[in-house]
């Protein structure tokens, strides 16, 4: 089934240490997109790529890193987690500008 | 600043008619997206409008006022699984989704 796929679903992290959320998209999308859901906050934007070998800096950059190899991965790494990191994160994708966001299912990170 | 606004909750009766209002501010405007989020899962496309005007698919409407910066989702016969958040997102003018903070919609029997 085409979609996009994130792993892991669930994490409960130590405060320091460094963690990889994955996300891969077989709908050949150039665009894709890390947000993070807080509890009454709207979706805020991690990083962003526009196209494969891109990246771009979203709202709320500081402590996460992206990198777009491919068009199908874009990875989401927290070097050193901190508490304030605890979030569901959601990785996006869509094909130009102006289409529709399809989102993964989710990634709930808990930073102890 | 650029911002979003939606009531934070709703209630609604089975079976009646529902209308979640967005106000928005932002530097500029590609469009207005509308999506519908079940508690733990990703939120889920319902509409966009890019004109001024209703747009009606099925049970669910979105209207939209470029001029008042405002736009509403209509929700009809409701049902049990209407129950959600719902998303109201406008793209600005880099592109770029800015959220609202959502809606959580309670229907009741």
């Amino acid at each position: 089934i085409a979609g996009i796929t994130q792993a892991p679903t669930s994490q409960i992290l130590a405060a320091g240490r460094r963690m990889t959320l994955r996300c891969t998209q077989d709908m050949r999308h150039n665009a894709m997109y890390w947000y993070r859901q807080d509890l009454g906050l709207g979706l805020r934007l991690i990083h962003y790529s526009n196209t494969a070998g891109t990246t771009g800096k979203g709202e709320v950059p500081d402590g996460y890193s992206v990198s777009r190899a491919n068009t199908d991965d874009f990875p989401l790494t927290l070097a050193s987690a901190v508490p304030s990191q605890t979030s569901v994160y959601f990785c996006a994708s869509r094909q130009g500008n102006t289409g529709e966001l399809f989102f993964g299912e989710g990634s709930r990170l808990t930073v102890l | 600043g650029q911002n979003i606004d939606q009531p934070t909750e709703m209630t609604a009766t089975e079976g009646a008619i529902v209308q979640i209002n967005c106000t928005y501010q932002t530097s500029g405007f590609n469009g207005l997206f509308w999506y519908q989020q079940h508690a733990g899962e990703a939120p889920t496309f319902l509409s966009y409008n890019v004109l001024d005007g209703l747009e009606e698919k099925g049970r669910f409407s979105s209207f939209l006022s470029r001029s008042k910066g405002y736009s509403y989702l209509l929700l009809k016969e409701l049902q049990m699984k209407d129950s959600a958040s719902y998303l109201c997102a406008v793209m600005d003018s880099n592109y770029q989704l800015i959220w609202g903070a959502g809606t959580k919609l309670i229907i009741k029997p």
